[in-house]
């Protein structure tokens, strides 16, 4: 099993609509969470921290449930510009940055 | 600006010519991080440090070595690359990766062996 997993995708939603991903992981204690964006091969950017208590910026929502060990990312009001890799990031120790292998997200017009 | 610089961009070699892919950070940051990212594998950790002269393994890191004489800069050496080691190439660096902070990263190398 790997350490971090995502539903690959493609997650193809019409333009305005509400989307919503999850990233489990597997070590109970894992630390720090994180979401990435990442557009076609180009450097993963910082889009949000992960905070236990839920958090929100804007159009996107990021929560830790970590009794059942996921996080997940909610996209409000989906933009053509939304469309993008999203890359779960688990600090699963003070050293140890595992990355999932990321939810491929299109926004049709 | 604040950033992550790796070079070169683009490297097209042959197998068995050793490289360097250079990364600099003007963040001061202490942790500094290789990955490779291939098709389907999402990004894979090829070596960390912690901080000068502090360096650890990632996931993968057979083929590589790195090395951290100043805080700066953190290059990745490939000694006798092969086929194998094409792939997407990123650095990164944090604030400190004991404390949890975010991942700035490079542009990224693509590099091709032939």
């Amino acid at each position: 099993r790997k350490e971090v997993e995502q539903d690959p995708g493609p997650f193809n939603v019409p333009e305005g609509a509400t989307v919503a991903f999850n990233c489990t992981y597997s070590n109970s204690a894992s630390q720090s969470f994180f979401w990435y964006r990442q557009d076609c091969r180009k450097e993963p950017k910082l889009l949000m921290s992960v905070y236990s208590s839920g958090n929100e910026d804007g159009r996107f929502t990021a929560q830790l449930n970590r009794a059942s060990q996921y996080i997940s990312l909610l996209i409000r009001d989906s933009k053509l510009s939304d469309s993008a890799t999203y890359l779960c990031v688990v600090y699963s120790s003070a050293s140890k940055i595992i990355f999932g292998s990321g939810t491929r997200l299109s926004i049709r017009p | 600006e604040a950033q992550v610089t790796q070079n070169p961009r683009y490297l097209i070699t042959v197998t068995g010519k050793k490289l360097t892919v250079t990364c600099s950070q003007n963040m001061n940051h202490e942790y500094m991080s290789w990955y490779r990212q291939d098709p389907g594998l999402g990004l894979r950790q090829i070596y960390y440090s912690m901080n000068v002269e502090v360096t650890d393994k990632g996931d993968v890191p057979e083929g590589y070595k790195v090395s951290r004489k100043e805080k700066r800069n953190f290059p990745l050496i490939l000694e006798s690359p092969s086929p194998n080691q094409t792939s997407l190439y990123f650095c990164a660096s944090s604030l400190g990766g004991a404390a949890g902070q975010p991942q700035h990263f490079g542009d990224g190398t693509r590099l091709s062996i032939l």
